[in-house]
């Protein structure tokens, strides 16, 4: 079974303030994506990774891949209230069916 | 002019109803998906569909059915419900069901479903 390990489960910070989500694993992964859910609303895709190392910036989010693609790191530079939500990692397994696998979140909050 | 929609938005039942939660997605997309969100804001498949066809099923009860009467719909029946199906449900579509890259998987909005 391949499993996603996200940490810290909860974060709450002030506004200004950095932070890094992580999303661990034990198995290797063709990709890697983070999405970002509002209360009241599905899930929306941040970005995805494919190649081990690679690194993504989103205005002030900056993903990387860890280089055996076993694991992700999301980091917030400055972060606002509008930063506030649950951050999900998922990934796609070997297998070939659209199966995503959802980490169990890290519910973040940046207070003004 | 909603990608993925999904209807009710909230569904408060007693135990042991049937009832259904209806998707539609307006993305032209042929795969089409069912997720579980727990208490705990755990999110896990339980089916998805390419073009009308079964090609996920996670080990669900057989309580839940989903049915696709055409590719841009996908629902879900749950008969006999149980207080533990309390949860929030999503539908998702993608253009493809390959992994990977460029296949964006697109959530509609949610239903919240209380078993009293």
């Amino acid at each position: 079974t391949q499993l996603l390990e996200q940490s810290p489960q909860f974060l709450s910070i002030q506004e200004g303030e950095n932070l890094t989500v992580y999303c661990n694993s034990s198995s290797v992964f063709s990709s890697l994506q983070w999405y970002r859910q509002e209360p009241g609303e599905g899930p929306v895709l941040l970005v995805t990774v494919v190649t081990g190392g690679e690194v993504k910036k989103l205005k002030r989010l900056t993903f990387q891949f860890g280089d055996a693609r076993k694991d992700s790191s999301l980091h917030i530079t400055a972060a606002q209230p509008g930063d506030t939500g649950l951050y999900l990692c998922a990934a796609h397994g070997s297998s070939n069916t659209g199966k995503l696998i959802f980490g169990q979140g890290t519910t973040l909050q940046v207070k003004p | 002019d909603t990608a993925v929609s999904q209807t009710p938005k909230y569904l408060v039942t007693q135990m042991g109803n049937d009832k259904s939660i209806k998707c539609e997605q307006n993305l032209g997309h042929d795969t089409m998906y069912w997720y579980k969100q727990d208490s705990k804001k755990f999110l896990k498949i339980m089916f998805s569909y390419n073009n009308k066809e079964l090609i996920i099923n996670e080990t669900v009860p057989n309580r839940f059915s989903p049915k696709s009467p055409d590719k841009a719909h996908l629902n879900l029946h749950i008969n006999s419900l149980e207080l533990g199906d309390s949860a929030v449900y999503f539908c998702a579509s993608s253009q493809d069901s390959w992994v990977g890259k460029g296949n964006e998987q697109f959530f509609g909005p949610g239903t919240r479903l209380t078993v009293l």
